[in-house]
């Protein structure tokens, strides 16, 4: 079966700008969650969701917003973009909301803004 | 609020040598702990994970981690390292009470090794 899987791999954008990075989850999860790892740190929780509704929100500013489709995959969308969004963004799935499910990891997109 | 700190941010050891991972959490409730590893350029993966029961785990490459709730714990170690070992490791923390799976992690510690 195929992992989490990304698009785009690699993204580079201006400050001001708009961006959209999707995400696949694992067949048969329905809860998709974004994480946002700036150099150097560790990953931040942004969003999860489950059954196409948010369910979680970490400490993200309103320019930062998700959607899940009724396939389960999922959008996050960045507006206004500054020089600090530059980061690696994951997704993760897993089987159910909460519980004994673990997350797995796709591989990002890096997104470098300029 | 729940909070994670890897001790070291950098470990360089020799190949052949063991090698300790320390990884403190603080929260108010009982936790799921968990230790990632990132090689260059890719996503995390999933090394082991406390959920309940016996507190030590182990995973198939050879390492384990202690949960030592007393000490606020989730110590990674390896008795005998390898080249390939080299990479990010993240430690994570859940509390079990909460609603969502989302993961607070700590900044990661660089495991370097060499011949």
């Amino acid at each position: 079966d195929a992992g989490v899987t990304q698009s785009p791999t690699h993204l580079i954008k201006t400050r001001g700008q708009h961006v959209t990075l999707r995400c696949s989850p694992i067949s048969g999860h329905k809860s998709v969650s974004w994480y946002q790892q700036v150099l150097g740190q560790g990953p931040q929780f942004i969003f999860q969701y489950y059954e196409k509704e948010e369910r979680g929100r970490g400490n993200f500013p309103d320019r930062f917003s998700a959607r899940q489709f009724p396939n389960y995959s999922s959008e996050l969308n960045v507006n206004a973009l500054l020089l600090g969004d530059s980061a690696l963004y994951l997704c993760a799935s897993s089987l159910r909301l909460a519980g004994l499910y673990e997350q797995y990891f796709g591989p990002g997109t890096r997104l470098t803004v300029t | 609020a729940q909070s994670v700190t890897q001790l070291d941010s950098q470990v360089p050891v020799f190949e052949e040598a063991p090698v300790e991972l320390r990884c403190n959490y603080s929260s108010s409730v009982s936790v799921y702990l968990f230790w990632y590893v990132q090689y260059p350029n890719q996503g995390l993966q999933l090394l082991l994970k406390y959920l309940s029961g016996s507190t030590l785990v182990e995973s198939i490459n050879g390492f384990e981690a202690e949960f030592n709730k007393s000490q606020t714990s989730f110590h990674l170690r390896k008795p005998s390292v390898h080249i390939s070992d080299t990479a990010e490791y993240f430690c994570a923390v859940r509390e079990n009470n909460q609603a969502g799976t989302a993961l607070i992690f700590g900044k990661g510690t660089t495991l370097s090794v060499s011949s």
